[in-house]
């Protein structure tokens, strides 16, 4: 069985500071890995994904993630924040049914 | 283009009562997908249908959880009858074609049992 878990339910950083989100997977297959942000009373809305290509994915919004097997670690990264980027933020595994499993979210601040 | 809409936006019942959830996908997407996110926990699964059949209903809590998808167009999730534990956001994605595609979400049904 794949999933996920997200280091922190909440976190906290300065405007103009490295936002860094922590995603653990677990995987029995080659893991495809997805970040998703929502922002309040919005849906879900894809930042970036993994499926097998380029070890370091880019995303909208200047966010980045880079897959790393050894450490089975998908973090999520953007060099500085900004107040718009306070949202919640969902890792997540697919299989091959595409069926995805989430991770239990984590609550972004930004401080002015 | 319409993205995924789900109606109610919020709904608030009695223990004992029944609700009925609905999803309207993105146009010529075949899978639908059904989640559930109980307070402060994660976003779980709980089926998945390819046009009008079910795929895969393993997250699917118990028999008091029915959804259909009548025609492969919306999709509906009825809870009969409540019980406090189904509280939470219940979203809807869909997406197009197989394998890996970007599942786009609605905004989620907040679904309260009192």
């Amino acid at each position: 069985a794949q999933s996920v878990t997200q280091l922190g339910s909440h976190v906290s950083v300065s405007e103009g500071a490295l936002v860094l989100l922590r995603c653990n997977y677990s995987s029995s297959v080659p893991p495809y890995l997805f970040w998703y942000v929502q922002y309040p009373n919005q849906g879900l809305q894809l930042l970036l994904k993994y499926t097998s290509a380029a070890t370091l994915v880019k995303g909208i919004n200047g966010f980045e993630a880079e897959f790393k097997k050894s450490e089975t670690s998908f973090h999520l990264t953007k060099p500085s924040a900004h107040m718009s980027d306070a949202a919640e933020y969902f890792c997540a595994v697919s299989d091959r049914n595409n069926d995805m499993r989430f991770g239990a979210g984590t609550r972004l601040t930004v401080k002015p | 283009e319409a993205g995924v809409t789900q109606f109610p936006s919020h709904s608030v019942i009695e223990k004992g009562q029944t609700v009925t959830l609905r999803c309207d996908p993105i146009s010529g997407h075949d899978n639908l997908y059904w989640y559930r996110r109980v307070m402060g926990k994660e976003i779980k699964f709980l089926l998945h249908f390819v046009k009008e059949s079910k795929q895969d209903e393993s997250g699917m809590p118990n028999n008091r959880f029915l959804a259909e998808r009548t025609g492969g167009t919306y999709s509906t999730l009825k809870v009969q009858p409540a019980e406090l534990e189904d509280s939470g956001v219940y979203f809807c994605a869909s997406s197009q074609g197989t394998r890996y595609n970007e599942q786009f979400f609605g905004p989620g049904t907040r679904l309260t049992v009192l």
